[in-house]
């Protein structure tokens, strides 16, 4: 099993432009989350999916598009870039959203400057 | 508003000493406790849990002390080594509400 793969790995942006970070997963987990990492901020959740056809917004949405049309591919979508969108992405799928009943698996993650 | 709060940002020990971050949360709705330890240009990875039914959880070096009524949970790593220097990350959840991450706290094993 490969776990949760996000791609790229790096990517550099202008303000105003548009992009799609990739994350996809080979354990048949059915929720699947995206945060993102700032520096003395922690992760904050972003989007999340309980499920194929199902999202629903976590902390920090806003200029964050998300979709779930199969249950292994939760990709995020930045509209418009922004300078304050510069930060650490992580992906991260786990059976279930239940506390206790399972743990969380993150990707290795998608570094991303806004110039 | 923080509801899991990692007040150290950074702990610095010596190798073979035991290591304690500590993790503070305010919503008493949670029941379920996690850490993780993150490596650089790493994702997350998942260390040890504790439920609110349990005061203590044990894994091999790791234990995870819960005080519920002083909302309180801390990582003991015993005896502390090199390759344990990373971020620690303190989460918690309840019932079918989404994880919530304290910011981290930096722990640095020197040898």
């Amino acid at each position: 099993n490969a776990g949760v793969t996000q791609t790229p790995k790096f990517q550099v942006l202008k303000t105003g432009q548009s992009m799609t970070l990739q994350c996809a997963q080979d354990m048949n987990h059915e929720y699947m989350s995206w945060y993102r990492q700032d520096p003395g901020m922690g992760l904050r959740l972003i989007h999340y999916s309980v499920g194929a056809g199902i999202t629903d917004q976590g902390e920090v949405p806003n200029g964050y598009n998300v979709s779930r049309s199969t249950t292994e591919d939760f990709p995020l979508r930045l509209l418009s870039a922004a300078p304050s969108q510069t930060s650490v992405y992580f992906c991260a799928s786990s059976y279930s959203r239940l506390a206790g009943t399972d743990t969380q698996y993150f990707g290795p993650g998608t570094r991303l400057t806004v110039l | 508003d923080q509801q899991v709060k990692q007040n150290s940002p950074s702990l610095s020990v010596q190798e073979g000493r035991i290591s304690i971050l500590n993790c503070d949360y305010t919503n008493s709705m949670f029941d379920y406790f996690l850490w993780y330890k993150k490596y650089p240009a790493e994702g997350p990875t998942f260390l040890i849990s504790i439920s609110s039914i349990k005061d203590k959880n044990e894994d091999g070096r790791f234990t995870v002390f819960l005080n519920k009524s002083a909302k309180h949970l801390s990582l003991h790593i015993v005896p502390s080594q090199p390759g344990d220097s990373a971020v620690y990350f303190c989460a918690a959840q309840g019932g079918s509400e989404k994880l919530v991450f304290g910011k981290g706290t930096k722990l640095t094993v020197n040898p």
